[in-house]
This record gives structure tokens, sequence and C-alpha cells, in this order.
């Protein structure tokens, strides 16, 4: 396995179901991001973790609360969602906070699909 | 705040030829970087060009190069001899550098007639 790895790819959950969407690295990255991808609007930014810490939290509802257990795997666990939240999210990481090499490069999973019925 | 704006949602170009997609930021920073993101379809965004805004020449990866205005805070997207494969959603975003976020835009999908 190389790159970015999310899964699952595709879930639909009920507005009162608990699941997780989890996100690993294998690119020795030691940042990561949570992104929610909606149509006809930018990339919002959720969360960053650097070295395992929480460095940033967007003014994200409390439904969705994340999860880095080590520097190489990302969760996001959500539960009591609205319809609202469907949307594509995105995990991504970099070489340091914002990329080691000063360039804020960021390698993006494939995503998983949600859908809030 | 760092704002990017791509303010046109479509366009379409025919196989071969060359298409231009725009972009504009605002930012107060003199030192900056800036990128295009491809995101085919049920694929993963992958960089495609970036810029560092200190550089007076424009960057240039084969087909894609861009045209890199730091005066008018431009920053556009060229591809040349278009291929079916750069059907995608493009990206355009601004990062400060170290210790700094991606600011992304909306996005532009863009479709390749055969």
């Amino acid at each position: 396995e190389t790159g970015v790895t999310q899964t699952p790819r595709h879930l639909v959950m009920g507005m009162t179901n608990k699941k997780s969407l989890k996100c690993e690295q294998h690119l020795g990255h030691n940042a990561m991001y949570w992104y929610k991808q909606s149509a006809k609007k930018p990339l919002e930014l959720m969360f960053v973790y650097s070295l395992e810490e929480r460095v940033e939290n967007n003014s994200v509802p409390s439904r969705f609360s994340p999860e880095c257990p080590n520097s190489s795997h990302l969760f996001l666990h959500l539960h009591t969602l609205q319809p609202e939240d469907s949307a594509l999210y995105l995990c991504a990481s970099s070489q340091g906070l914002a990329g080691g090499d000063l360039t804020g490069e960021l390698f993006f999973g494939e995503g998983s699909r949600l859908t809030v019925l | 705040a760092q704002t990017v704006t791509q303010s046109q949602p479509e366009m379409s170009v025919q196989e071969a030829e060359t298409v231009t997609l725009s972009c504009t930021y605002d930012t107060s920073e003199s030192d900056y970087y800036l990128f295009w993101y491809k995101q085919p379809p049920s694929r993963q965004m992958i960089l495609v060009i970036r810029q560092e805004a200190y550089k007076q020449q424009n960057a240039t990866e084969n087909r894609f190069s861009v045209n890199f205005q730091k005066a008018a805070k431009s920053f556009s997207l060229k591809i040349s001899d278009s291929q079916l494969g750069d059907a995608a959603m493009y990206f355009c975003a601004y990062s400060a550098g170290a210790n700094s976020k991606l600011t992304f835009g909306k996005g532009i999908t863009l479709s390749v007639r055969p």
C-alpha cells in the first residue's frame, strides 16, 4: 500500500447511527487533515493534526469527532449527523505542518462519500 | 484573510487544443506558494503544478504551465494538447508557507471533447 488510503469509500447512514471514517498514510508524514468537499463550495478544512496533536479545529460541530492515535492513522467518528453533512470527506497528509518543505503540498486520499438519510 | 477565487464553474476543450483555467487570489503576504490540484472523477486529488511567489519565472510541467501575475494576483493554468485524461475538477490553492494551511478555490470542472 502506498500513499493515503481511506475507508470506507462509500457510507450511507441514518441520523441516529454512529460510524467512523478511517484514513491511513504510508508516506511517513507528520501532519494529517480532514477536509469536507461539498458541491459548488471550496474545500472546507475541518481538523489538522501535527505529530498526533490537534492543532486546528475549524468550528466543526461536535457530532464530528476526530481521533489520531499515531502519525499514520486518522479517524473521523460520526454520530447523530444531519442530511446537510452528506459530502465527500477527504483525508490528506503532509511532510510537516503545511509541508516540511515549506510549500504546503498535501497528499490526498480518494475520499469517503457520506450520505446521511 | 487569504481568499482564492475561481469564477468559472465549468469549461470545455476539444482534444488536442489548449485551454486556460483562471484563478485569482487575495493576500497581504509577499512570499507564498500557489498550486493547481487535479481531482479526476472518483480518484485522488493530485498536485499538478506549484509556483513560488518569489520566482518570476512561470512554472512548467510538461503540458501544464502557469501564467503567474503577482501584481494582479492572478494565477492561471494552461493545458496544452489537451487529452481525454485531463477531464477532471481543477482546484487552485494558496499557502503562505510553513505552518500555514492551504486555502482552496471552489474548483472548475473541465471536460474534454473527443
